[in-house]
């Protein structure tokens, strides 16, 4: 079974308008998620990251609204460039509890057209 | 920025045959994990490890073992490689930071 979930699984947007990737879970125990960003050919990498304490992060054009009643979060970017053309993970931790685990959604395909 | 050194980084492997896939990082991260990656199924934990001498199942651990001997390194083994496993596997390593290493791409004929 899918523990982290994303939609869409891809998804095409003209440059400068705001991206809205989601995700939810089901595991009551996760604490922490982050995203992280994947390039073709590359080595995914952490972007932003969010904890249950926090119901919005942001950094730059990137940020993490989190719905924890719901357990879904979205990550928004602004002003979307060709340059963030990748596929996003969002991933999931009980990081305050065991802290060991880390799961990866199915990812959404993001193409930025200029 | 932390490193996380795979090898091999390509593989081609007979049915039956044995793998082991090896990781290496020197940033005295106590977790270390073990991943592949398949279109449409994003990364997939196969194992996992909170320090030396300790391996956990991740969510697909048949057909898999791991061993970490040491804090740096942490392996992948295939007993009997099918070519099922035919897919680029990913070892990473930290906390709440983690990285990714290169990745190894596993062709099993």
């Amino acid at each position: 079974q899918q523990q982290v979930r994303q939609s869409p699984q891809s998804l095409t947007v003209w440059e400068g308008e705001t991206t809205i990737l989601n995700c939810s879970y089901e595991d009551s125990t996760f604490d922490y998620f982050p995203w992280y960003r994947q390039f073709p050919g590359k080595s995914p990498a952490l972007l932003i990251a969010i904890s249950l304490v926090s119901n919005k992060k942001e950094d730059g054009r990137f940020t993490i609204f989190f719905n924890k009643r719901e357990k879904k979060l979205s990550l928004h970017i602004t002003d979307s460039q060709p340059g963030d053309s990748a596929t996003y993970f969002c991933a999931a931790s009980d990081y305050g509890g065991s802290g060991n685990k880390l799961i990866f959604g199915t990812g959404t395909l993001l193409s930025v057209k200029p | 920025e932390a490193a996380v050194t795979q090898s091999p980084r390509n593989k081609v492997a007979v049915t039956g045959g044995k793998v082991t896939l090896s990781c290496n990082q020197t940033n005295n991260h106590n977790n270390m994990y073990w991943y592949r990656q398949d279109t449409g199924h994003g990364l997939r934990l196969i194992h996992y490890s909170y320090g030396a001498g300790s391996t956990e199942k991740g969510d697909i651990p048949d057909g898999y073992k791991a061993s970490r001997p040491s804090q740096e390194n942490f392996s992948l083994i295939l007993e009997l490689a099918t070519p099922s496993q035919t897919s680029v596997y990913f070892c990473a390593s930290g906390e709440t930071k983690v990285f990714f290493g290169k990745g190894t791409r596993l062709t099993v004929v």
